[in-house]
């Protein structure tokens, strides 16, 4: 069995300031973790994966994420936000059973204020 | 090029309705899937085809069927649509476990 939790359901800051989303995982097997974000009435887009290698991942738009196996967490960080960063994003995981099947967090609303 | 298109974009349509949603992907990947988000924009699989083959069949009413003609296709019927099955409905497809590609997405809502 697998599961997310994202631990704020929204997070605002301000234009320039860091950004952390955070994400706990729980998985039986090794776990392969993800992120992705959602504008607007858009489909979801990649930001970035970890799939057991090195455990501080780099993704598009500057966005970044580090496996903390010990913590099971998967926070993903950004130095400085963007207007257009304002968005959802879902941690999701998955494992390697053969079901390929993605497991999302319900979400973390991103606000980035002018 | 799209990756991953699914039409229609919008369908809005009555109670006791039967109706379909298509998926096409020109990746060349072997698995395809449907994804349903509700209001609250929780995401969770419905159904997923390897190779034209069900791999995966979550707890989903009987009135969604999911057809493969081929790789690069799956689509959704849906038979005798509820007031609840209103969503948006993404399809997505992979070569492995590791990344998914997805759709635009479809909002189904029914009146």
């Amino acid at each position: 069995a697998q599961s997310v939790t994202q631990l704020d359901s929204h997070v605002s800051v301000s234009e320039g300031t860091p950004v952390l989303l955070r994400c706990n995982y729980s998985s039986s097997y090794s776990p392969s973790l993800f992120w992705y974000v959602q504008h607007p009435n858009k489909g979801l887009q990649l930001l970035l994966k970890y799939t057991s290698a090195a455990t501080l991942v780099k993704g598009i738009n500057g966005f970044e994420a580090e496996f903390k196996k010990s913590e099971t967490s998967f926070h993903l960080t950004k130095p400085s936000a963007h207007m257009s960063d304002a968005a959802e994003y879902f941690c999701v995981v998955t494992a390697d059973t053969g079901r390929r099947a993605l497991t999302f967090g319900s979400g973390t609303r991103l606000q980035v204020q002018p | 090029d799209t990756a991953v298109s699914q039409t229609p974009k919008y369908l809005v349509t009555q109670m006791g309705n039967d109706k379909s949603i298509k998926c096409e992907q020109n990746l060349g990947h072997d698995t395809m899937y449907w994804y349903k988000q509700d209001s609250k924009k929780f995401l969770k699989i419905m159904f997923s085809y390897n190779n034209k083959e069900l791999i995966i069949n979550e707890t989903v009413p009987n009135r969604f069927s999911p057809k493969s003609p081929d790789k690069a296709h799956l689509n959704l019927h849906i038979n005798s649509l509820e007031l609840g099955d209103s969503a948006v409905y993404f399809c997505a497809s992979s070569s492995s476990v590791y990344e998914q590609y997805f759709g635009p997405g479809t909002r189904l809502t029914v009146t």
